[in-house]
């Protein structure tokens, strides 16, 4: 079935770090890909996406890059804040499937000063 | 506001009571989705709209439970003889269908959670 993986957390960094958070997926098909993002006390909002191979989704200093080679879209920040402190969740859409998403389990990331 | 709003925010009931929750979608948005979300967990999915019509359950969603959108607007989800496996954030989350820009992003509202004791 179609799925997503991401690494565990949290992921605890200092402030003006790399940051790389890895998502995989298996997907029938070629799908759209998604970050969101839940920050403390809030609904979850689409960061950036990307909806075929090799696009490069950004927003906020945050890039993805859809790589259908190694099934993978990795989140990453060249310089982190501690107000980017939330959950970040990476999820597919199917095409046809009427922007119904699956979603991976979230990794938190603490930005620590 | 004009975003997704959903009612409760907090419910806490005892096992095999019923219990309803309410979501007002974005008002132009044609489709509604329903998601469970446990502690340490994704989003899963469990139905959705397309204006009063509801396309898709998934296995999820038992007999138990069922959910509405008389007149394509609000919706409500009702959990009857709640179990306390029950326990979860329900997530509503609109969209403006598949056209455009827009395509692929749902707007979540910030979760109702049921403690089912």
């Amino acid at each position: 079935g179609n799925s997503v993986t991401q690494m565990e957390g949290p992921v605890t960094l200092s402030e003006e770090a790399f940051l790389t958070i890895n998502c995989t997926y298996t997907a029938t098909g070629y799908p759209s890909l998604f970050w969101y993002v839940q920050y403390p006390g809030e609904g979850l909002q689409l960061l950036l996406k990307a909806t075929k191979a090799d696009d490069k989704g950004s927003n906020k200093g945050f890039e993805a890059t859809y790589r259908k080679e190694t099934t993978s879209f990795h989140l990453e920040k060249g310089s982190v804040q501690v107000s980017d402190s939330a959950v970040y969740f990476c999820a597919l859409k199917l095409a046809g499937g009427g922007n119904k998403l699956t979603f991976g389990t979230g990794t938190q990331l603490k930005v620590e000063l | 506001d004009t975003g997704v709003s959903q009612d409760p925010r907090h419910k806490i009931t005892k096992r095999g009571q019923n219990v309803t929750f309410r979501c007002d979608p974005i008002s132009e948005h044609n489709r509604l989705y329903w998601y469970r979300q446990t502690l340490g967990q994704g989003p899963e999915f469990l139905t959705y709209f397309q204006n009063e019509a509801q396309l898709e359950k998934s296995r999820l969603l038992s007999d138990r439970f069922s959910a509405e959108r008389p007149k394509g607007s609000f919706s409500t989800l009702e959990i009857q003889r709640t179990e306390q496996g029950d326990s979860a954030m329900y997530l509503c989350a609109s969209s403006p269908g598949l056209s455009g820009s827009g395509r692929g992003e749902l707007f979540f509202g910030e979760g109702s959670r049921l403690t089912v004791l």
